[in-house]
């Protein structure tokens, strides 16, 4: 069965500070997708990585994937209040499998 | 938000009734996904559907069940709501380009 595992769970940043989210899967998967999920709404495409290696940055935002290792990361540079949100990693074996998801709370 | 949306929007209903949720896309998408997302589980997909009156199961299909008539809809049915499944239910399509899936707005159904 596929699991994937994001941590942390809940992540209180202060404004200017970086930080990473992690993103941990169980199977072979040559597809990753991180998405954003503000209170109330639906789910927002950010990032999608095709292959090992892949690399892709959107302003604050930069997403990686290491398939050898299963692992994903989302940094976050410079935090600012607007990007408190709920962000899910997903990959796709065949089938999407989301992750539990990291409520990220910015503070001034 | 990929030409998707759902209804109704909110939903109460009564342990034991029928509830049907509606997925409409205007893009012509051949997959269509039904999930939904409960605190601490992320995402989970209830059935999606590859083609016209072709469905499969996802990992929490049991009390739902799913058609497909036409491209553009994609219903979501449960035939004797339960508590368990209040919820938020997502619709979502899947791009050709990068197998990107793209969600609706979401459905909040409460069961009593």
């Amino acid at each position: 069965e596929l699991k994937v595992e994001q941590n942390p769970l809940f992540l209180s940043m202060q404004e200017g500070k970086n930080y990473t989210i992690y993103c941990n899967y169980s199977t072979t998967s040559d597809r990753l997708y991180w998405y954003r999920q503000d209170p109330g709404k639906s789910l927002e495409s950010l990032f999608v990585l095709l292959s090992n290696g892949a690399v892709k940055q959107e302003g604050r935002l930069m997403a990686s994937l290491d398939t050898k290792a299963r692992l994903s990361t989302l940094h976050i540079t410079a935090a600012v209040h607007d990007l408190s949100a709920t962000y899910f990693c997903a990959v796709v074996p065949q089938k999407l499998v989301f992750g539990q998801g990291t409520r990220l709370t910015i503070n001034p | 938000d990929a030409g998707i949306t759902q209804s109704p929007r909110h939903k109460v209903t009564e342990t034991g009734t029928p509830v049907t949720l509606r997925c409409h896309q205007t893009e012509n998408h051949r997959y269509m996904y039904w999930y939904r997302q409960d605190p601490g589980h992320g995402l989970r997909l209830i059935h999606y559907s590859y083609g016209v009156k072709d469905t499969d199961k996802g990992e929490v299909s049991d009390g739902y069940s799913v058609s497909r008539s036409k491209t553009e809809d994609f219903l979501l049915t449960l035939e004797s709501a339960t508590s368990s499944q209040t919820s938020v239910y997502f619709c979502a399509i899947r791009s050709v380009l990068e197998y990107e899936q793209y969600f609706g707005p979401g459905t909040r159904l409460t069961v009593t």
